[in-house]
């Protein structure tokens, strides 16, 4: 069973950047979507870009361009987002999330509380 | 960028009930469509994919219907553990959006 467990929460100050890392066990992330998803406080879920580590080439909602960057370490089957020149509005649950073979996102990590605060 | 919009945003039921949740989208997505669960505090649980397809595991009282621009999700007779927020996803081109969400309240 495809397990994602990302690293633990963070507070960060404005302006300041925060990497969250997403670590697979269980199955491979190399041939699979890999989407990164934020979930303000009582808000929705927005989707904010993904990459299939196999081809290395990611994708970003076009909001976070210039702040945002998805990698994939295929040897130790993790990936990463990091987000920068945080704002308050950043604050939020980063998910992570790998798709099954039917392409849709079935595995899901725990999320990861990130906190912008002066 | 593809807008979805989700109907209700709230929507209180009672345990048996039927209830359907629409969503919309702002141009044709064929069938590319999810519908996942979220219970507070906790990621999201696939439920419906490819507009229709029940995932593995999940109870038969959940359907997708749709495809073009207009989608349902049924919930055939609520259980306790089915209140809850729903959302969808269109997959159909980047970015992946998803709907606002509708909240499911116990009446």
């Amino acid at each position: 069973q495809v397990q994602l467990v990302q690293s633990g929460a963070e507070v960060k100050k404005p302006g300041s950047s925060v990497r969250v890392s997403c670590k697979a066990s269980g199955g491979t992330l190399s041939s699979y979507a890999l989407s990164w998803v934020r979930q303000a406080p009582g808000q929705g879920l927005e989707w904010m870009g993904g990459i299939i580590p196999f081809f290395d080439t990611p994708n970003y909602e076009q909001k976070f361009q210039g702040r945002i960057t998805i990698t994939a370490d295929k040897s130790t089957n993790t990936a990463y987002m990091e987000l920068s020149s945080l704002r308050f509005e950043d604050t939020a649950v980063y998910y992570c999330a790998r798709s099954a073979d039917s392409g849709y996102d079935l595995y899901w990590g725990q999320g990861t509380l990130v906190t912008v605060s002066a | 960028d593809i807008q979805l919009t989700q109907s209700p945003s709230f929507l209180s039921a009672s345990v048996g009930d039927r209830v359907t949740i629409t969503c919309r989208a702002s141009q044709d997505i064929n069938s590319y469509l999810a519908w996942y669960q979220q219970i507070p505090g906790k990621a999201p649980k696939l439920l419906i994919y490819s507009a229709s397809t029940l995932q593995s595991g999940v109870p038969s009282r959940f359907s997708g219907g749709g495809s073009g621009t207009e989608f349902t999700l049924t919930i055939s007779s609520l259980q306790p553990e089915d209140f809850a927020s729903y959302h969808c996803q269109q997959l159909n081109s980047y970015p992946y959006t998803f709907g606002q969400g509708t909240r499911l309240d116990i009446k």
